[in-house]
């Protein structure tokens, strides 16, 4: 069974730039999560998806962000215009319905904005 | 709000020899309590979690978490280490506000000699 996957696995753009990076679910994974860790510091909730439905999306830091799950497969992730403090590490992650606490997760897209 | 603590950043142990990754909580309720593990280049796998039942959990790897209400602690161990346990961990807890998601601690960072 395939894992979570993310693209790209490392971007680096210039501030003021767009980036859209791309979360690919397991299989049958009806909820989607994004989650970033910056700087080392603790990783934190952005939004879940359930199906293309957003479900939560109180972790989303401000409007430059943007998230879709259109046809509640695969989720892309925008940042326009990127600033400094975006750079960190984002990281997708997909749990079953049933089983909403396991969650599997990407490896993670390192971010680097300058 | 809910939160989870990890002390230690690193945590330096010898192969064979017992380990114990500390995590202390806060939460409103009974918690729910999980762990994972972050291989280099590679995204975060589910240890194991408590949300019911007997206060020892086991999980993957033949590690254990241990919950303790009276000290809000949810300490990883295993009995003997391994190199290649060496990894980022990282505790969390959910955050029963908002559906899903996941309140995680800082991570702490596992290094086993030979």
């Amino acid at each position: 069974e395939a894992g979570v996957t993310q693209f790209p696995s490392h971007s680096v753009i210039e501030k003021g730039q767009t980036v859209t990076l791309r979360c690919d679910p397991i299989s049958g994974h009806d909820n989607l999560y994004w989650y970033r860790r910056v700087m080392g510091k603790e990783i934190k909730f952005l939004l879940h998806f359930v199906k293309e439905s957003k479900q939560d999306e109180s972790g989303m830091p401000n409007n430059r962000f943007l998230a879709e799950r259109t046809g509640g497969t695969y989720s892309t992730l925008k940042v326009q215009p990127a600033e400094l403090e975006d750079s960190g590490v984002y990281f997708c992650a997909s749990s079953q319905v049933s089983n909403p606490y396991e969650q599997y997760f990407g490896p993670g897209t390192r971010l680097t904005v300058t | 709000a809910q939160s989870v603590a990890q002390p230690e950043d690193q945590v330096n142990v010898a192969e064979g020899n017992p380990l114990t990754v500390k995590c202390t909580y806060s939460v409103s309720g009974n918690p729910y309590l999980f762990w994972y593990v972050q291989y280099p280049n590679r995204g975060l796998q589910f240890l194991l979690k408590y949300i019911t039942g007997d206060n020892l959990v086991k999980g993957s790897y033949g590690f254990e978490a241990e919950f303790n209400k009276s000290q809000t602690s949810f300490h990883l161990k295993k009995p003997s280490a391994l190199v290649s346990d060496s990894a980022l961990y990282f505790c969390a807890v959910r955050d029963i506000r908002g559906f899903q998601k996941l309140v995680f601690g800082t991570g702490t960072r596992l290094l086993v000699s030979p």
